[in-house]
């Protein structure tokens, strides 16, 4: 069972270039979930995501970042003119689904995308 | 006040070595609780969920206090392979974001 696939694994923009980051979920999960950890700094939420929907995106920035988990293919996490304050690895996670109230899920993540804004 | 709390460290400790990491955290509505170790570089793995009862899995045991909001990691018999930053993780139930410490950085040393 291949785990959570991130591609590409880095990625060098210029300012005001736009960065799209690719995460295929572990076989039978159907929630994603990306997070950037910054130099230096612990994970942060940025939007959880099932097929076509976005159910939380409390913890992305207002502009420049989307995200979409179409019905076919990987999600994409899209930053658009990147800024050198972008630069930071974003991890995507998965789980798989829900069944009942009160369980907790394991997430599970894939190796990152580190972007370097020039 | 941050949401999961953590000593960050270093820990440096000898192979053989029994270490102990302690973590707090701020929302009451928690119910899931997990430490996650973090190579340099690497993505977070998760080595184990912590259940009201504790839990052990090798070398490894974990604990969860709820009235306190308090979570530790114990490693007894620590080998070098046990370096890493160990994260801190809670949620709320069911499907939801993982918040995470800054976490915990440990060396084992020969």
């Amino acid at each position: 069972n291949a785990g959570v696939m991130q591609n590409p694994r880095h990625l060098v923009r210029r300012r005001g270039q736009e960065a799209r980051l690719r995460c295929s979920p572990m076989k039978g999960h159907s929630h994603v979930y990306w997070y950037r950890q910054l130099p230096e700094e612990g994970l942060k939420f940025m939007v959880y995501l099932q097929k076509e929907n976005i159910i939380d995106e409390s913890g992305m920035p207002k502009e420049r970042f989307s995200a979409e988990f179409p019905k076919e293919g990987p999600s994409i996490l899209r930053i658009q003119q990147v800024v050198r304050g972008d630069s930071a690895a974003y991890f995507c996670a998965s789980s798989p689904p829900s069944y009942g109230s009160g369980n907790s899920y394991e997430q599970y993540f894939g190796p990152g995308t580190r972007l370097t804004v020039t | 006040r941050k949401e999961v709390e953590q000593d960050p460290g270093p820990f440096n400790v000898p192979e053989g070595a029994t270490v102990a990491f302690n973590c707090t955290y701020s929302n009451s509505a928690s119910q899931s609780f997990f430490w996650y170790r973090q190579d340099c570089r690497k993505e977070p793995k998760l080595l184990m969920s912590v259940y009201s009862s504790g839990n052990e899995d090798g070398r490894f045991t974990a604990q969860l206090n709820r009235a306190s909001q308090y979570i530790s990691l114990l490693i007894r018999d620590s080998k070098l392979s046990d370096s890493a930053t160990y994260l801190c993780v809670v949620s709320t139930a069911g499907n939801t974001p993982l918040v995470f410490g800054k976490g915990t950085r440990l060396s084992v040393i020969a």
